[in-house]
């Protein structure tokens, strides 16, 4: 089946600094991923949507220059959390859209705790 | 915006049926879906139902669709602990919308 993996799954780190996190797609490709951020004990919300090759399209209310989304191939997102701040704390889940499958067909990844102290 | 509104707990007794009910808002859904997160875990699709049809079974989990009145339920039959989890009902129109997320607790 599609896997969606998430490197790392959990980081700490201190305030005001950057954090990287990817989101590979194992066995398939894809052109769309979508960031996610979840609060404790709160539902998903979808923070953008990745375009391999072009600019990510932001929901309302991210900041673009706070949460950096790279996809520069197929296979692989990057979000960078940068200048973080305890507030920025979440767990972040990115998904994945099979290019060669439905577009309702989304897989995620299991998620990245992030943690600033 | 869309909407997905779900009850945010629910308790059961081990061996008992579990319904966790879900309503959204968007008309132009095409597939409805249920994941269940465990604790410090992503998302784990358990089923997903077409917006045209009106029930779908599989193994222990049941599917209930109501398309006029936009209420989607899931039915666990014979809930055991390992069930424990947050259930989350998402809708698919343009894009996922997910639901608050139901907790449910299996007593034993």
């Amino acid at each position: 089946g599609a896997v969606v993996s998430q490197h790392p799954s959990w980081v700490i780190c201190k305030s005001g600094t950057s954090v990287k996190i990817e989101c590979r797609s194992l066995d398939f490709q894809a052109t769309t991923m979508f960031w996610y951020r979840q609060f404790p004990k709160q539902s998903l919300m979808l923070m953008a949507t990745s375009n391999e090759g072009s600019k990510a399209t932001y929901e309302q209310g991210v900041e673009k220059d706070k949460f950096l989304i790279n996809h520069a191939s197929l296979t692989l997102s990057t979000l960078t959390v940068t200048s973080a701040h305890p507030e920025d704390s979440s767990f972040y889940i990115c998904s994945a859209r099979d290019s060669q499958g439905l577009a309702r067909e989304q897989y995620f990844g299991p998620g990245t705790r992030l943690t600033v102290t | 915006g869309e909407d997905v509104e779900q009850s945010l707990f629910l308790s059961v007794r081990e061996g008992d049926s579990s319904v966790i009910n879900c309503t959204y808002t968007d008309s132009s859904s095409t597939y409805l879906y249920w994941y269940k997160q465990e604790p410090g875990a992503g998302l784990q699709l358990l089923t997903y139902i077409f917006s045209n049809m009106d029930m779908k079974q599989d193994q222990r989990l049941t599917v209930l669709l109501n398309k006029k009145d936009k209420h989607l339920s899931l039915r666990i039959a014979d809930t055991q602990t390992g069930d424990s989890a947050i259930y989350f009902c998402a809708d698919y129109g343009q894009n996922f919308v997910f639901g608050p997320g139901t907790r449910l607790s299996v007593l034993p």
